[in-house]
């Protein structure tokens, strides 16, 4: 069974920073291009970021390129996302989702159960 | 500020059928990109129900549908069951934004 976790979030200030990552099990992480999504309270979704198989290829939704950074290590079935200069609109549900299960098509087949970041003085 | 615009909500009668429409641009769906349908459960992870327009991933009831001609795309909920009662986001790539993008998002509610 496919399961991806996300862990790390958390509370934190206005300017601070933190780390997610999503665990991946149950697929051959290697083979997937992984992404960010979030959902601010009561909102929609909202594609934040996403590294290819390899990570040659790296995008980010303009509302947070130069802030946050995505990566992975495929070792250890890993994917990352590094937030920092965190603001208030940033407090959301983030979740991890591979792209790659159905070929090229651009849908975000699995996903994990998310982790809500805060951002609150 | 979503580029996918959706009703925000339609309601049915358990068994009617509903359609949730999503309107795009020539950025995105009408530049030939795909569109993805995804549903959302209270309290719940999104789900993907539709991909590549039409497609249905194993385990999806042929009860959805999916179709897009121009800038629109359409998901269709046939004999409309008490289980369907969720948020539905389309998604797509736009080329201006050079990303993802998703909908406004539609609420369905089962009368």
């Amino acid at each position: 069974e496919v399961q991806l976790a996300e862990s790390g979030g958390g509370l934190v200030k206005p300017g601070g920073s933190l780390r997610l990552s999503c665990a991946a099990s149950g697929l051959t992480f290697s083979s997937y291009s992984m992404n960010w999504v979030r959902q601010a309270p009561g909102k929609g979704l909202e594609w934040v970021s996403s590294i290819s198989s390899g990570s040659s290829f790296i995008h980010y939704a303009d509302s947070v390129k130069g802030r946050f950074t995505i990566s992975r290590d495929n070792a250890k079935n890993s994917l990352y996302l590094q937030m920092d200069s965190l603001r208030a609109e940033d407090t959301a549900v983030y979740y991890c989702a591979t792209k790659g299960r159905f070929g090229t098509f651009d849908a975000f087949d699995m996903w994990g159960q998310g982790t809500m970041v805060t951002v609150s003085s | 500020q979503s580029v996918l615009t959706q009703t925000p909500s339609v309601s049915g009668a358990p068994g009617q059928r509903v359609t949730i429409s999503c309107t795009g641009s020539s950025s995105n769906i009408g530049a030939g990109y795909d569109v993805q349908w995804y549903q959302q459960l209270p309290g719940t992870a999104p789900k993907l129900l539709i991909y590549g327009n039409i497609n249905r991933p194993s385990g999806v009831p042929d009860r959805f549908s999916g179709s897009k001609s121009g800038t629109s795309a359409s998901l269709a909920i046939t004999g409309l069951q008490a289980e369907d009662e969720a948020d539905y986001y389309c998604q797509s790539y736009d080329s201006s934004l050079s990303g993802y993008v998703f909908g406004t998002g539609t609420k369905v509610t089962v009368l």
